[in-house]
C-alpha cells in the first residue's frame, strides 16, 4: 500500500464547476497535509495547507481533513482553464513531522 | 534570481557515468531535499539533510549519495548511472522556523541515461 494515495485522472470538468480531488494516507501518525499545485513542466508550488480535522477555504480552494478517516480533499471552486495542472497531495511524517512525502498526483483537466 | 538554483538543468549521459547535480539556495533554510519525479509515481524522496552534519535516507536511495558541503549545498552523486534513473529530480528546501515545513523547490534537473 502506498503512503499517499491518489486517483491520478485525468479529471475532467467544465469551466466554472467544482473540481473535487480526494487523497488518502496510510499513517495515523501523519501531522501535517499539503496540496501542491505543478503545471507541465514546473516544480510544485504550495496553494493549501491543512493541519486540523475539518475545513479550510483560502480563495476558490477549500481544502478537508479527516484524520478518523484517514482522508484529505481539494475542491476548486470556479473552475478555470488557468486551474489545469497536476494536484500533488502531501503528507508530513517522522520525528518532528519534516519528512514529505508524496501521492502520485491527479491530472485535472478544466475544459473552456 | 531562484531561491533554489539546481544545475544542470538537463543532462544526457551514459550508462556507467558518474553524475553529480547540484542545488544551492539563498532562502537561508535549514532543511534540504532531493526528490525524484517519475510519470505516475509522483514525489518520491532520495535523501533529506537537516543541518550541514545531519544525512538520511528517504524511500529510494540506493544507487545515490549525497553530501552537503555548506548549509546552502547540497548534492545528489549517482555513482554509476543506470538507464532507470533517467527522471524529473527535484531539490526542495524547508525552514526549522516553519512548523508546517512547507516545501519550496528549485526547477528541477532532467536527468537522461542511455
Amino acid at each position: 500500500q502506498k503512503e499517499v494515495e491518489q486517483n491520478s485522472g485525468p479529471l475532467s470538468v467544465p469551466e466554472g464547476a467544482i473540481a473535487s480531488l480526494n487523497c488518502t494516507y496510510s499513517d495515523r501518525g501523519s501531522q501535517s497535509f499539503f496540496w501542491y499545485r505543478q503545471y507541465s513542466g514546473k516544480s510544485p508550488e504550495l496553494i493549501m495547507s491543512i493541519y486540523s480535522n475539518g475545513d479550510k477555504e483560502d480563495g476558490r480552494f477549500t481544502a478537508q481533513l479527516n484524520k478518523a478517516s484517514q482522508y484529505v480533499s481539494l475542491l476548486i471552486r470556479d473552475s478555470q482553464p488557468s486551474d489545469s495542472a497536476t494536484y500533488l497531495c502531501a503528507v508530513n511524517k517522522g520525528t518532528g513531522g519534516f519528512k514529505t512525502i508524496f501521492g502520485a498526483g491527479t491530472r485535472l483537466f478544466v475544459k473552456a | 534570481d531562484a531561491d533554489v538554483t539546481q544545475t544542470p538543468r538537463n543532462r544526457i549521459t551514459k550508462t556507467g557515468k558518474r553524475i553529480m547535480l547540484e542545488c544551492s539556495q539563498t532562502k537561508g533554510h535549514d532543511r534540504m531535499y532531493w526528490y525524484r519525479q517519475d510519470p505516475g509515481l509522483g514525489l518520491r524522496l532520495i535523501y533529506y539533510s537537516f543541518d550541514v552534519k545531519d544525512i538520511n535516507k528517504g524511500e529510494i536511495s540506493d544507487g545515490y549519495s549525497v553530501s552537503r558541503q555548506a548549509q546552502a549545498k547540497f548534492s545528489l552523486s549517482l555513482e554509476s548511472a543506470i538507464p532507470n534513473q533517467t527522471a524529473l529530480y527535484f531539490c526542495a528546501t524547508s525552514s526549522v522556523g516553519d512548523p508546517a515545513n512547507v516545501l519550496t523547490f528549485g526547477a528541477g534537473s532532467r536527468l537522461t541515461v542511455l
